[in-house]
């Protein structure tokens, strides 16, 4: 079964700074879909990016930004000019099939002012 | 507006008490999923759907069903609920998967 490993429970970054959350997951498939999901305090569950494995460009949807590196398995976040809005919960998943979404355990991300 | 309805957002029950959280989408998505998130587990999938009357179990089905009679709903049947199941529950949809999936606003359970 495909496993998603998030290292780091908790994180925090000062306003307008830039952070990079951690995720790595194992699996032997070559297809495959990753995503990162933003859960703020009202416990909403909200799509940040997505990649698909087999383009090799890395996604990028304004300040936030992935490094999606294939052969190490690892789909790591960045957020730049990080504001007080960007804290939360974030969930990375890897998808191989449709109808099957597995979720990291989540990195909180604390932004201070 | 497209969305995932769930209801309720809150519900405190007593152990062995039925109930039911439905799951509503007006989107047309074929594939549907319940979830329940638990600290420091992240989100299990507990049952999925690909379309009306196909349904399967995800990790953690034990204790739960489903049903999806209809395109829209899938609603999350807790026949017998234990203190175990007191959780954070999800339901999310998708068109095809490879999109991401929209998630409902949650359901925070508690059996007593």
């Amino acid at each position: 079964a495909q496993t998603v490993t998030q290292s780091q429970p908790e994180m925090s970054v000062q306003e307008a700074e830039t952070v990079t959350l951690s995720c790595t997951y194992d699996t032997s498939e070559s297809n495959y879909y990753l995503f990162w999901y933003k859960q703020p305090p009202s416990r909403q569950m909200i799509l940040v990016i997505r990649q698909e494995a087999y383009k090799q460009q890395n996604a990028t949807e304004n300040r936030f930004s992935v490094n999606f590196q294939k052969a190490a398995k690892s789909f790591s976040l960045k957020i730049s000019d990080s504001q007080l809005g960007d804290t939360a919960m974030y969930f990375c998943a890897f998808m191989k099939k449709e109808d099957d979404m597995r979720f990291g355990a989540g990195t909180r991300l604390t932004v201070k002012p | 507006e497209a969305q995932v309805t769930q209801n309720p957002r809150y519900l405190i029950t007593v152990t062995g008490k039925k109930l039911t959280v439905t799951c509503s989408q007006n989107m047309n998505h074929e594939y549907m999923s319940w979830y329940r998130q638990d600290p420091g587990l992240g989100l299990r999938q507990i049952y999925y759907s690909m379309n009306v009357e196909v349904t399967d179990k995800g990790d953690v089905p034990e204790g739960y069903k489903v049903s999806r009679k209809e395109k829209r709903n899938f609603p999350l049947i807790l026949e017998s609920p234990s203190p175990n199941q007191t959780s954070l529950y999800f339901c999310a949809s998708s068109l095809s998967g490879r999109d991401g999936y929209t998630f409902g606003s949650g359901t925070r359970l508690t059996v007593v």
